[in-house]
C-alpha cells in the first residue's frame, strides 16, 4: 500500500535529551513537511523540504533539526533547545510546487505523540 | 496568505447533509480553496479542493461562490465516522509558493445518531 508512516506512535523522553522522529513515504513525492499540533490548536509548520538534500525552516523551526538524504525519508530531531517539546508531531508529503508554484494536496502520516518530562 | 473564518462547531443528524461554511473574503485570483479533516488523534485527511468551479468527489462536494469570497463543504449523507475537525485553507499558486498549509482552528462537526 502507498502511504506515509511515522514511528513510533507514542514517545516518552526525559528533559534535556534529543529525540528523532521517523517519517517515511512511498508515494514518490518530492516534497515533505513537519508540523506540530498542540491541544485544541491547528497545525504549525516546523520544516519543509521540496527536494532531496534541501530543506527550509517553517514558522517554528527553533529547537528542531531535519535532514533529507533520501527522497522517501525526512526525520525530525527535537533537540534539548526546544523549550516546549511535548506535542503531537505530524509529517506530510506532496508533489513539489514546481516552477508554477502550484499547491498540491498533502498526505499526512498518523502522527507521533511526544511527551517530555 | 489569505485567512479563513469558520464557525467553531456544528452539529448534524446522522444521514442528513452536513454543510460547513467558510469565509475567505481576501482570497486572490490564484489561490485555491482546500478542505481537510482531522479525526481525533489522527493525521489530517485531504478531502477536496477547488479554484472557481464547484467540485465533487467520492467524499464531498465543494461549492464556491461566484465572487470566491466564501465556500461550503457538503457531506451529503453524514455518518458518525464523519465526526471530526474540518479545516478550510486557502493556498497560493505562485513562483514563491512553498506548498505550506496554514491551518486555523477549523470547525468541529459532531454527527449525532
Amino acid at each position: 500500500d502507498g502511504g506515509i508512516t511515522q514511528s513510533p506512535k507514542y514517545l516518552f523522553r526525559k528533559e534535556g535529551q534529543n529525540v528523532t522522529l521517523s517519517c517515511e513515504q512511498n508515494l514518490n513525492h518530492d516534497a515533505m513537511y513537519w508540523y506540530r499540533q498542540d491541544p485544541g490548536q491547528g497545525l504549525r509548520l516546523i520544516y519543509y523540504s521540496q527536494i532531496v538534500n534541501d530543506f527550509q525552516k517553517g514558522d517554528i523551526a527553533e529547537g528542531y533539526s531535519v535532514s533529507r538524504e533520501k527522497k522517501e525519508s525526512f526525520p525530525l530531531t527535537v533537540t534539548s533547545a526546544q523549550k516546549n517539546p511535548t506535542a503531537f508531531y505530524l509529517c506530510a508529503s506532496s508533489k513539489a510546487s514546481g516552477n508554477l508554484g502550484r499547491s498540491y494536496e498533502q498526505y499526512f502520516g498518523p502522527g507521533t505523540r511526544l511527551t517530555v518530562t | 496568505d489569505a485567512k479563513t473564518t469558520q464557525p467553531p462547531s456544528m452539529d448534524c443528524a446522522e444521514g442528513r447533509a452536513a454543510n460547513l461554511p467558510c469565509n475567505h473574503s481576501t482570497i486572490s485570483g490564484n489561490e485555491y480553496v482546500y478542505w481537510y479533516r482531522q479525526i481525533h488523534s489522527q493525521g489530517p485527511q485531504y478531502i477536496i479542493h477547488g479554484l472557481k468551479n464547484n467540485e465533487t468527489n467520492e467524499m464531498a462536494s465543494l461549492i464556491i461562490t461566484e465572487d470566491r469570497k466564501s465556500s461550503t463543504l457538503i457531506l451529503p449523507h453524514a455518518t458518525l465516522r464523519d465526526t471530526a475537525v474540518y479545516y478550510c485553507i486557502v493556498s497560493q499558486t505562485n513562483s514563491g509558493n512553498t506548498g505550506k498549509l496554514i491551518f486555523g482552528q477549523g470547525t468541529t462537526l459532531q454527527v449525532k445518531p
